[in-house]
């Protein structure tokens, strides 16, 4: 086990509506990645926070947000809800920012119906 | 951008043979290279990495090749277990961007 956590473990929502996840980094990282797994793919990047700033952004919409907290615990937050952002949402924690080893949470899983 | 190729898609053998699993990276810049190993509704696993000085690392059963000049990075598993059995990522970053690309993924089978 990594120590990151994650929840929900699961969440059915319908289109249009918004969601928040939530993640708990591992004791003593200050950097948390977020990532959208769709079935039968590979983590695609969605952005990293480091220090509550944001530190980095893939090819997302500006309807994904974030937040991270002064305990280094991260939210993601996604706004009107496609049908399309059913996925696994993964987030990892590491030590710094940068190229530091990633430790994986066990994800929540997103369905929009 | 970073565009990350895996090969193949899925791989079956027999317990004890040997596993390869082949990564090819477009960014010449990208110089940290983990693999991660996905068992069913869990997370990545951190199970190797290796960076653009080195040219193979080894753990164990677990070894990780890097050619830099033919933008290949391999994973070889031997003497394989049953255990072994899950979904394999490589994935390739540089040290100017948190953007961790990510393979497509390798479903590994080991047949008792």
């Amino acid at each position: 086990e990594t120590g990151v956590t994650q929840s929900p473990t699961h969440l059915i929502k319908t289109r249009g509506q918004q969601v928040t996840l939530r993640c708990s980094s591992q004791s003593g990282h200050n950097t948390v990645s977020w990532y959208q797994q769709a079935l039968g793919q590979g983590p695609q990047f969605i952005f990293q926070y480091y220090r509550e700033e944001e530190n980095g952004r893939g090819n997302f919409p500006p309807r994904f947000s974030g937040l991270q907290f002064p305990n280094y615990s991260s939210e993601l937050n996604v706004n009107a809800l496609e049908l399309d952002d059913s996925a696994l949402y993964l987030c990892a924690s590491s030590l710094d920012s940068g190229q530091e080893t990633q430790y994986f949470g066990p994800g929540t899983r997103l369905l929009v119906l | 951008g970073e565009n990350v190729e895996q090969h193949p898609s899925t791989l079956s053998v027999q317990e004890g043979d040997s596993a390869v699993i082949k990564c090819t990276y477009s960014d010449s810049a990208s110089n940290y290279f983990p693999w991660y190993k996905q068992e069913l509704g869990k997370g990545p696993q951190l199970i190797i990495d290796i960076r653009s000085n080195v040219g193979e690392k080894k753990d164990q059963r677990i070894a990780v090749t890097l050619n830099k000049t033919a933008k290949h990075f391999s994973l070889h598993i031997t003497e394989t277990q049953p255990e072994d059995s899950a979904v394999y990522f490589c994935a390739a970053s540089t040290a100017s961007n948190n953007d961790m690309r990510f393979g497509a993924g390798t479903r590994l089978t080991v047949k008792p």
